[in-house]
């Protein structure tokens, strides 16, 4: 069983729609993150929280929204996305915040589809 | 920006090969770098966390090693068994950047 935990696993969604991931951990951790897999290429920084405030915002478009009401969980709000958002989205936690050297332990992933 | 690369992109062998792989990096400071192995359908597992030039880390058949200075990592696996197959990642955490992977694949 993992410590972190990603809701849902797969999700379609038309351009226009509204939905959310979820992630929620399970360690104790002070640190969470998004980051985003696309097709061949490297796992991408989305967004970092530390001790539940951004501290890292890596020129995501606008209409990736997060959210972190507490150090054990976090979304990422989706609204009028585009084919080219469709990738895997994975959630990660450290011990850590920023500059530390914690490794990270990720969630299983969602998989986005946007039609 | 760090630039992180990984060689091979890919890489086949055979059960009970032994291989390596390579991270570099810009060597000017350096801080920490990770090694996480990511198998397919699964989430991506820290293996190594380097921190001193010199480091050498082993977990079973797989370790590490690192070289700030030259600014390279590498990662060695002994007697490659089809269970090893997977993306094998470096990373810096204190950019939180990853490099574009290793895929191996050991064929039975």
């Amino acid at each position: 069983e993992t410590g972190v935990t990603q809701t849902p696993r797969h999700l379609v969604m038309g351009m226009t729609n509204k939905k959310s991931l979820k992630c929620e951990q399970h360690l104790g951790h002070n640190a969470m993150y998004w980051y985003k897999q696309s097709a061949k290429k490297p796992l991408e920084l989305m967004f970092v929280y530390s001790l539940e405030e951004r501290v890292e915002n890596n020129s995501v478009p606008s209409r990736f929204s997060p959210e972190c009401p507490n150090s054990s969980h976090l979304f990422l709000h989706l609204h009028t996305l585009q084919p080219e958002d469709s990738a895997l989205y994975l959630c990660a936690s450290s011990q850590l915040p920023s500059g530390g050297i914690g490794e990270l332990f990720f969630g299983e992933g969602s998989r986005l589809t946007v039609l | 920006i760090l630039n992180v690369e990984q060689s091979p992109q890919s890489l086949h062998v055979q059960e009970g090969d032994s291989t390596n792989f390579t991270c570099s990096f810009p060597s000017s400071n350096f801080y920490a770098l990770h090694w996480y192995r990511w198998e397919t359908a699964k989430s991506p597992e820290a293996l190594f966390v380097m921190t001193l030039n010199g480091d050498e880390k082993k977990k079973g058949r797989i370790s590490a090693t690192l070289n700030t200075k030259e600014g390279y990592s590498y990662l060695y696996i002994k007697g490659s068994q089809p269970e090893d197959s997977a993306t094998y990642l470096c990373a810096f955490p204190s950019t939180f950047i990853f490099g574009s992977g290793t895929r191996l694949s050991v064929k039975p």
